[in-house]
């Protein structure tokens, strides 16, 4: 596709409930990253794929979060057993390159725990 | 522990007139530093960058600084157009390492007023 792709644009979920939030990168991107943005808050960074390689998740709150990509493409982010603190936007970004630089954000996932 | 901060979380400008954002940062290590733009219920987008070899790097309207013995950086707008009003990122990475996250700050909502 043109961008990256996030879906679903919004979710409502009970407190409790798994969600799986899903992301498609801008095709031949290496980089992925998963950031969020709470309430007021900036854009705190969650997970970063690159490639091949392990991938960085020393940004995930607790081990409810977890991610994966499939084929260097795809992503998905789990959230398990949601809390109302885990509402937010969820967003994605892709790079073409593994050094930090330009990312594209998709548009968000905006998750509400009720 | 925040490393890219933005000390003023909001900013009104007059239309015609110059917008200055501030960033500072406190990771030497950082050597590429970006501004996104965001406006409500989209994903951010790339605005402009610097590379820590440059002091200074220009696109039309936009002009980003860099004072590295500061540890400081910032975004110029002049002049100011209504369309201009969004929150504005800064983010810094360690690019020269290779495979680094963007780390970003928590946001200026920059408000041009006609």
């Amino acid at each position: 596709g043109a961008g990256v792709s996030q879906s679903p644009s919004n979710k409502v979920t009970e407190k409790g409930k798994d969600v799986e939030l899903r992301c498609d990168p801008i095709s031949g991107h290496t980089a992925l990253y998963w950031y969020r943005q709470s309430l007021g808050q900036g854009l705190e960074f969650l997970i970063y794929f690159q490639g091949n390689s392990a991938p960085d998740k020393s940004g995930l709150p607790s081990d409810r979060f977890s991610a994966e990509r499939t084929g260097g493409s795809v992503s998905t982010l789990t959230i398990q057993r949601t809390q109302q603190e885990d509402s937010a936007v969820y967003l994605c970004a892709s790079s073409p390159y593994g050094t930090g630089k330009k990312a594209f954000f998709g548009q968000g996932t905006r998750l509400t725990v009720v | 522990d925040q490393q890219v901060k933005q000390n003023s979380p909001s900013l009104s400008v007059q239309e015609g007139r110059i917008s200055i954002l501030n960033c500072d940062y406190t990771n030497s290590m950082f050597d590429y530093f970006l501004w996104y733009k965001k406006y409500p219920a989209e994903g951010p987008t790339f605005l402009i960058s610097i590379s820590s070899i440059k002091d200074k790097n220009e696109d039309g309207r936009f002009t980003v600084f860099l004072n590295k013995s500061a540890k400081h950086l910032s975004l110029h707008i002049v002049p100011s157009q209504p369309g201009d009003s969004a929150v504005y990122f800064c983010a810094a990475s360690n690019a020269g390492q290779g495979a680094q996250k963007l780390v970003f700050g928590q946001g200026t909502r920059l408000t041009i007023n006609p």
